[in-house]
Parts: structure tokens; sequence; C-alpha cells
């Protein structure tokens, strides 16, 4: 069980592109996911949290205009990369916290398997 | 701030050595540590949860302890493998729900 999936897991494209990112909880419910940012040989890095039915919570330095974050449903929430740039070619992960078993931090988060965005 | 460090941030060992990677983080206000694998373009699978009030949690040949007071954890790998080679993280859950990360320990088992 507690199974993120994220889609797609690899994109290539040119500059100036949008670019829609999705992390589907498969088989729980999440009123919280969480959007993370790894540059190579870093670690992850969070961007902001996502919650149903509300505007997302963007970390320090993140530009709320460039990532857009949507989280139209209990199982789904969805990060937008605006008019990409070389510079914003990371690997994007998603997590999840199960919901209505306790307080969240008595639980996991569970990730998804990530998505390689590559701005040429 | 809290920040998280993990030491050593790279550990190649022979088969079948049992090893520790450690740690630590510089709020003790958390409310659990958790340790995750990385494999090479992939996202985390979760290893273990240790809740703030518990001092261990073991899952097969996996064992992690906290000790909250002094910002430490460690993850003890018994008979390691060939498989077991991977990027490990080290995370905390700070008093705002989100989870701080370490930059990990990469492993490589040697056959």
């Amino acid at each position: 069980g507690a199974v993120v999936s994220q889609h797609p897991s690899w994109v290539i494209c040119k500059s100036g592109t949008s670019v829609k990112i999705e992390c589907r909880s498969l088989d729980f419910q999440a009123t919280t996911m969480f959007w993370y940012r790894q540059f190579p040989k870093q670690s992850l890095m969070l961007m902001a949290t996502s919650n149903e039915g509300s505007k997302a919570t963007y970390e320090q330095g993140v530009e709320k205009d460039k990532f857009l974050i949507n989280h139209a449903s209990l199982t789904l929430s969805t990060l937008t990369v605006t008019s990409a740039h070389p510079e914003d070619s990371s690997f994007y992960i998603c997590s999840a916290s199960l919901l209505g078993t306790g307080r969240m931090g008595n639980q996991p988060q569970h990730f998804g398997d990530g998505t390689r965005l590559s701005i040429l | 701030k809290q920040e998280v460090t993990q030491i050593p941030a790279a550990l190649s060992v022979p088969e079948g050595e049992n090893l520790v990677l450690n740690c630590s983080f510089t709020d003790s206000a958390i409310y659990n540590l958790q340790w995750f694998r990385q494999d090479p373009g992939k996202g985390l699978t979760s290893l273990l949860l240790i809740q703030s009030s518990q001092r261990e949690q073991t899952s097969g040949r996996l064992n992690a302890s906290l000790d909250k007071s002094s910002g430490r954890s460690t993850l003890y790998i018994a008979a390691s493998q060939p498989g077991d080679s991977a990027t490990y993280l080290c995370a905390v859950m700070d008093s705002s729900y989100k989870l701080i990360f370490g930059s990990g320990t990469r492993l490589l088992v040697r056959p």
C-alpha cells in the first residue's frame, strides 16, 4: 500500500516550454503533498507544500509564479514549470502523507519515482 | 534553522561487512526521523521511521537508532550485499511537518 505515482518520469523540451508534472496517491488519500527538487549529487530540497483545496505554501527562494501547484483532489497534485529554462533542469520528486490515520508527525511520507526534467 | 549532516559522504565496503551510517541534526525539536534509500535516477524508498519518542527501529538487516537529545541517528546494515548499493538519505520532520534532508551517503558494496 501507500503508492505514489509520478508522471512523466522523463521530459526533454525546448526552452520556453511549460511542463506539467502529476503526482497521484494511488491507494490512499492525502490532504498534503510535497514537491522537492534535487540537483545532481545533492540532496532533496523542499520547494512547496501542496494542500488540497487551498493555495500551496512555497519555501523561501522558490518563485510561485514560476512553479504553479494545483491540488484539486485528495489524490492528485500537479506542478507546472512555466516557461522553463535550462537552469530549471533538475529531478523533481513529490511525496504524500496518509490522511486521517493520526497526526502528520506520526506518518511517513511516501515518495514518487521522480521526474527528470531536461530543458534544452 | 534545522540542518542535517550525513557522514561519510561515500563508503565502499566488501560484501558481508557490517556498516554504520551516521546522521546528525542541529535542532532536537523533531517529530520523527526517517532513513531512505535512493537508487540512481530513482525516487526514494522509505526504510525506517523512528518517532521522536522512540530509540530505535529494526527491519530485517537494518537497524536505526535515534538519540534526540544529542541530535544523532545511525543506520546499521548487517551482512551487507551488493544489492544494498545505493544512496542512503536521512531526513528529520521538523515542527512544521517539513522533511529536512541530509546530503546522503553513497554506499558501494563490492562483490
